[in-house]
């Protein structure tokens, strides 16, 4: 039973580039959850989707940052016109829709490192 | 603005011993509360849940909950190297799927053999 997986596991870009992250849920899993985790500090919520549905991004930035989970494929993260600030590690969770259950699994990661 | 805190650490146990982390919230109706294990370059590993007031087992670990307190523990026994990481505490408002966790910055562990 796969895990939640996310590719790529590292991304170098130069400022002003493009970076997309990708993640693709564990099997049965709906709800798909974006976390950045900057050098020296905890774990920050981005946004919580559904599939075709952004239900909470009040974590996003409100510039360069977007997301989305089509209905098929993995969810993407996108960041545009990328600046040094942007390097961290960015981490997808899903959790399945179980009553009284909110556990979130994470995937391993996209090291993303800015020049 | 909601709140997770932990004591950073580091904290320090000799192989064979009980470490005991701990973890404030801030939002008085949080409902659900969890553990994760972070080793050094990794993602954080869920390893143990807690909903209710009270004690939960699960192996050598043990989770403490105090929602009048706004307290949650963890308890690991026979501590071993192989536990050193850091722990992250989150909180969640609800006890369904859909919403966002609240992490605590993490304590670090290190185990001596």
């Amino acid at each position: 039973n796969a895990g939640v997986m996310q590719n790529p596991r590292h991304l170098v870009r130069r400022r002003g580039q493009e970076a997309r992250l990708r993640c693709s849920p564990m099997k049965g899993h709906s709800h798909v959850y974006w976390y950045r985790q900057l050098p020296e500090e905890g774990l920050k919520f981005m946004v919580y989707l559904q599939k075709e549905n952004i239900i909470d991004e009040s974590g996003m930035p409100k510039e360069r940052f977007s997301a989305e989970f089509p209905k098929e494929g993995p969810s993407i993260l996108r960041i545009q016109q990328v600046v040094r600030g942007d390097s961290a590690a960015y981490f997808c969770a899903s959790s399945p829709e179980t009553r009284g259950s909110n556990e979130q699994f994470f995937g391993p990661g996209t090291r993303l490192t800015v020049l | 603005q909601k709140e997770v805190e932990q004591n950073s650490g580091p904290l320090s146990v000799p192989e064979g011993a009980i470490a005991s982390l701990n973890c404030t919230y801030s939002d008085r109706v949080s409902q659900s509360f969890f553990w994760y294990r972070q080793y050094s370059g990794k993602s954080p590993e869920l390893i143990m849940s807690i909903y209710s007031n009270g004690d939960k087992e699960d192996g050598r670990f043990t989770a403490q909950l105090n929602k009048a307190s706004q307290y949650v523990s963890l308890l690991i026994r026979d501590s071993q190297p192989s536990d050193s990481a850091t722990y992250l505490c989150a909180v969640n408002v609800w006890a369904q799927a859909g919403t966002a966790l609240i992490f605590g910055k993490g304590t670090t562990l290190s185990v001596s053999s």
